[in-house]
Protein backbone atom coordinates (compact mmCIF):
# COMPACT_ATOMS: atom_id res chain seq x y z
CA UNK A 1 0.00 0.00 0.00
CA UNK A 2 1.68 3.41 -1.16
CA UNK A 3 1.59 6.30 1.57
CA UNK A 4 2.63 9.33 1.51
CA UNK A 5 3.75 11.17 4.39
CA UNK A 6 4.98 14.59 4.74
CA UNK A 7 6.72 17.23 7.13
CA UNK A 8 6.52 19.31 8.75
CA UNK A 9 3.04 19.27 9.28
CA UNK A 10 2.85 22.93 10.28
CA UNK A 11 5.17 25.34 9.50
CA UNK A 12 5.68 29.22 10.74
CA UNK A 13 8.09 31.31 9.11
CA UNK A 14 9.48 34.90 9.09
CA UNK A 15 9.49 36.67 5.64
CA UNK A 16 12.87 36.52 4.00
CA UNK A 17 13.78 32.91 5.87
CA UNK A 18 14.47 29.76 3.50
CA UNK A 19 12.90 26.37 5.08
CA UNK A 20 11.87 23.11 3.17
CA UNK A 21 9.22 20.48 3.35
CA UNK A 22 9.86 16.90 3.13
CA UNK A 23 7.51 14.33 1.43
CA UNK A 24 8.46 11.02 1.64
CA UNK A 25 6.65 7.94 0.24
CA UNK A 26 6.66 4.23 0.68
CA UNK A 27 6.90 2.42 -2.66
CA UNK A 28 8.27 2.93 -5.95
CA UNK A 29 7.30 5.94 -7.99
CA UNK A 30 8.79 8.05 -10.26
CA UNK A 31 5.33 10.79 -10.85
CA UNK A 32 5.01 13.27 -8.31
CA UNK A 33 3.01 16.30 -7.98
CA UNK A 34 2.96 19.44 -5.48
CA UNK A 35 -0.14 21.21 -5.49
CA UNK A 36 -1.02 23.98 -3.38
CA UNK A 37 -4.05 25.35 -1.84
CA UNK A 38 -5.79 28.39 0.10
CA UNK A 39 -8.37 28.20 2.82
CA UNK A 40 -11.54 27.27 1.38
CA UNK A 41 -10.26 27.03 -2.15
CA UNK A 42 -9.60 23.77 -4.61
CA UNK A 43 -5.73 22.58 -5.40
CA UNK A 44 -3.08 24.80 -7.45
CA UNK A 45 -0.91 22.58 -9.29
CA UNK A 46 2.84 23.75 -8.63
CA UNK A 47 4.97 21.08 -9.88
CA UNK A 48 5.19 17.88 -12.07
CA UNK A 49 7.76 15.95 -11.31
CA UNK A 50 8.01 12.74 -13.30
CA UNK A 51 11.72 10.97 -13.09
CA UNK A 52 14.78 10.38 -10.86
CA UNK A 53 16.32 14.14 -10.09
CA UNK A 54 13.39 15.96 -11.79
CA UNK A 55 14.02 19.76 -10.57
CA UNK A 56 11.63 22.44 -10.75
CA UNK A 57 11.69 25.57 -9.80
CA UNK A 58 9.01 28.34 -10.13
CA UNK A 59 9.69 32.42 -8.50
CA UNK A 60 10.78 31.38 -4.09
CA UNK A 61 9.91 27.56 -4.71
CA UNK A 62 11.84 24.89 -6.19
CA UNK A 63 11.04 21.03 -6.19
CA UNK A 64 13.05 18.37 -6.05
CA UNK A 65 12.65 14.20 -6.63
CA UNK A 66 15.00 11.59 -5.95
CA UNK A 67 13.22 8.39 -6.67
CA UNK A 68 15.99 6.12 -5.01
CA UNK A 69 15.21 7.92 -1.94
CA UNK A 70 11.43 8.12 -2.58
CA UNK A 71 11.51 11.62 -1.14
CA UNK A 72 10.89 14.77 -2.58
CA UNK A 73 11.52 18.29 -1.29
CA UNK A 74 9.69 21.79 -1.54
CA UNK A 75 12.30 24.04 -1.08
CA UNK A 76 10.84 28.27 0.11
CA UNK A 77 13.37 30.88 -0.74
CA UNK A 78 13.49 34.19 1.19
CA UNK A 79 9.67 33.45 1.88
CA UNK A 80 6.79 36.43 1.86
CA UNK A 81 3.97 36.27 3.15
CA UNK A 82 1.74 35.49 -0.23
CA UNK A 83 3.16 32.01 0.23
CA UNK A 84 0.95 30.85 3.35
CA UNK A 85 -0.60 28.58 2.12
CA UNK A 86 -1.16 24.93 2.70
CA UNK A 87 1.20 22.49 0.25
CA UNK A 88 0.31 19.29 -0.50
CA UNK A 89 2.17 16.05 -2.26
CA UNK A 90 0.55 13.52 -4.56
CA UNK A 91 2.35 10.38 -5.31
CA UNK A 92 0.39 9.18 -8.98
CA UNK A 93 0.05 5.74 -7.87
CA UNK A 94 -0.66 4.90 -11.64
CA UNK A 95 0.29 1.40 -12.15
CA UNK A 96 -2.10 -0.38 -13.74
CA UNK A 97 -4.80 0.99 -15.32
CA UNK A 98 -6.57 3.70 -13.56
CA UNK A 99 -3.61 6.11 -11.77
CA UNK A 100 -4.85 8.20 -8.68
CA UNK A 101 -3.23 10.25 -6.36
CA UNK A 102 -2.14 9.51 -2.98
CA UNK A 103 -1.35 12.27 -0.59
CA UNK A 104 0.10 13.48 1.80
CA UNK A 105 -1.39 15.44 5.06
CA UNK A 106 -0.54 18.72 3.85
CA UNK A 107 1.83 21.28 5.17
CA UNK A 108 0.49 24.31 6.68
CA UNK A 109 2.54 27.24 5.69
CA UNK A 110 2.42 30.66 8.11
CA UNK A 111 4.74 33.43 6.71
CA UNK A 112 4.93 35.99 8.97
CA UNK A 113 6.44 39.60 8.45
CA UNK B 1 -12.56 27.59 -20.42
CA UNK B 2 -14.44 25.76 -18.05
CA UNK B 3 -12.48 22.47 -16.87
CA UNK B 4 -13.90 20.35 -13.93
CA UNK B 5 -17.46 22.13 -12.64
CA UNK B 6 -18.62 21.11 -9.70
CA UNK B 7 -22.30 21.09 -8.28
CA UNK B 8 -23.43 22.34 -6.01
CA UNK B 9 -20.88 24.20 -4.20
CA UNK B 10 -22.54 24.20 -0.69
CA UNK B 11 -25.16 22.00 0.74
CA UNK B 12 -26.40 20.94 3.89
CA UNK B 13 -28.10 17.78 4.63
CA UNK B 14 -29.94 16.12 7.19
CA UNK B 15 -29.20 13.04 8.95
CA UNK B 16 -30.96 9.53 6.49
CA UNK B 17 -31.01 11.75 3.34
CA UNK B 18 -29.97 11.37 0.24
CA UNK B 19 -28.41 13.54 -2.21
CA UNK B 20 -25.87 13.71 -5.96
CA UNK B 21 -22.56 15.83 -6.44
CA UNK B 22 -22.55 16.00 -9.77
CA UNK B 23 -18.80 16.35 -11.83
CA UNK B 24 -18.51 17.64 -15.40
CA UNK B 25 -16.06 18.28 -17.48
CA UNK B 26 -15.15 19.57 -20.75
CA UNK B 27 -11.86 18.40 -21.68
CA UNK B 28 -12.47 14.72 -22.74
CA UNK B 29 -10.73 13.20 -20.33
CA UNK B 30 -11.19 9.08 -19.77
CA UNK B 31 -10.04 8.97 -16.12
CA UNK B 32 -12.41 11.01 -13.23
CA UNK B 33 -12.24 10.74 -9.60
CA UNK B 34 -13.89 11.53 -6.10
CA UNK B 35 -11.93 12.66 -3.50
CA UNK B 36 -13.11 14.18 0.41
CA UNK B 37 -10.84 16.15 1.82
CA UNK B 38 -11.53 16.64 6.07
CA UNK B 39 -9.30 18.60 8.28
CA UNK B 40 -5.56 17.30 9.08
CA UNK B 41 -6.15 14.15 6.72
CA UNK B 42 -4.94 15.55 3.07
CA UNK B 43 -7.37 14.06 0.22
CA UNK B 44 -8.72 10.44 0.56
CA UNK B 45 -9.87 9.04 -2.93
CA UNK B 46 -13.54 7.37 -2.76
CA UNK B 47 -14.75 6.17 -6.29
CA UNK B 48 -12.89 6.47 -9.51
CA UNK B 49 -13.67 5.76 -13.03
CA UNK B 50 -10.92 4.96 -16.48
CA UNK B 51 -13.95 5.09 -18.78
CA UNK B 52 -17.56 6.01 -19.57
CA UNK B 53 -19.83 3.13 -18.04
CA UNK B 54 -16.56 2.22 -15.79
CA UNK B 55 -16.51 2.47 -11.90
CA UNK B 56 -14.16 1.14 -8.77
CA UNK B 57 -13.83 1.75 -5.01
CA UNK B 58 -11.12 3.72 -3.81
CA UNK B 59 -9.96 3.96 -0.31
CA UNK B 60 -13.26 5.47 1.39
CA UNK B 61 -15.83 3.98 -0.57
CA UNK B 62 -18.06 3.18 1.85
CA UNK B 63 -21.52 4.73 2.05
CA UNK B 64 -21.43 6.50 -1.34
CA UNK B 65 -21.90 5.14 -4.68
CA UNK B 66 -21.13 6.36 -8.09
CA UNK B 67 -21.89 6.62 -11.80
CA UNK B 68 -20.53 7.31 -14.77
CA UNK B 69 -23.02 7.29 -17.65
CA UNK B 70 -21.43 10.07 -19.81
CA UNK B 71 -18.22 10.39 -20.44
CA UNK B 72 -18.53 14.05 -19.26
CA UNK B 73 -20.51 13.24 -15.81
CA UNK B 74 -19.20 11.67 -12.95
CA UNK B 75 -21.67 11.37 -10.44
CA UNK B 76 -21.53 10.51 -6.35
CA UNK B 77 -24.26 9.40 -4.65
CA UNK B 78 -24.92 9.44 -0.41
CA UNK B 79 -27.97 7.16 -0.18
CA UNK B 80 -28.47 7.87 3.82
CA UNK B 81 -26.06 10.45 4.84
CA UNK B 82 -24.42 10.49 8.18
CA UNK B 83 -22.40 13.22 10.01
CA UNK B 84 -19.49 11.46 9.31
CA UNK B 85 -19.48 12.50 6.11
CA UNK B 86 -19.30 15.88 6.55
CA UNK B 87 -16.83 17.02 3.95
CA UNK B 88 -15.39 18.86 1.07
CA UNK B 89 -15.27 16.87 -2.08
CA UNK B 90 -13.43 17.43 -4.63
CA UNK B 91 -13.59 15.75 -8.18
CA UNK B 92 -10.77 15.38 -10.67
CA UNK B 93 -10.10 14.15 -13.89
CA UNK B 94 -7.21 13.18 -15.81
CA UNK B 95 -6.30 13.08 -19.83
CA UNK B 96 -3.71 10.27 -18.96
CA UNK B 97 -2.64 9.26 -15.72
CA UNK B 98 0.96 9.55 -14.80
CA UNK B 99 2.16 12.24 -17.47
CA UNK B 100 2.97 15.88 -17.70
CA UNK B 101 -0.68 16.19 -17.98
CA UNK B 102 -1.76 15.74 -14.26
CA UNK B 103 -4.88 16.22 -13.09
CA UNK B 104 -7.24 18.96 -12.96
CA UNK B 105 -9.07 19.65 -9.84
CA UNK B 106 -12.65 21.01 -9.63
CA UNK B 107 -13.72 23.98 -7.21
CA UNK B 108 -15.11 21.49 -4.42
CA UNK B 109 -18.24 20.73 -2.61
CA UNK B 110 -18.73 21.67 1.24
CA UNK B 111 -21.23 19.23 2.36
CA UNK B 112 -22.48 19.50 6.40
CA UNK B 113 -24.64 16.63 7.38
CA UNK B 114 -26.15 17.70 10.49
Amino acid sequence: ELKVEQNPLFLSMQEGKNYTIYCNYSTTSDRLYWYRQDPGKSLESLFVLLSNGAVKQEGRLMASLDTKARLSTLHITAAVHDLSATYFCAVDNYGGSQGNLIFGKGTKLSVKP
Amino acid sequence: NAGVTQTPKFRVLKTGQSMTLLCAQDMNHEYMYWYRQDPGMGLRLIHYSVGEGTTAKGEVPDGYNVSRLKKQNFLLGLESAAPSQTSVYFCASSWRPGTVYGYTFGSGTRLTVV
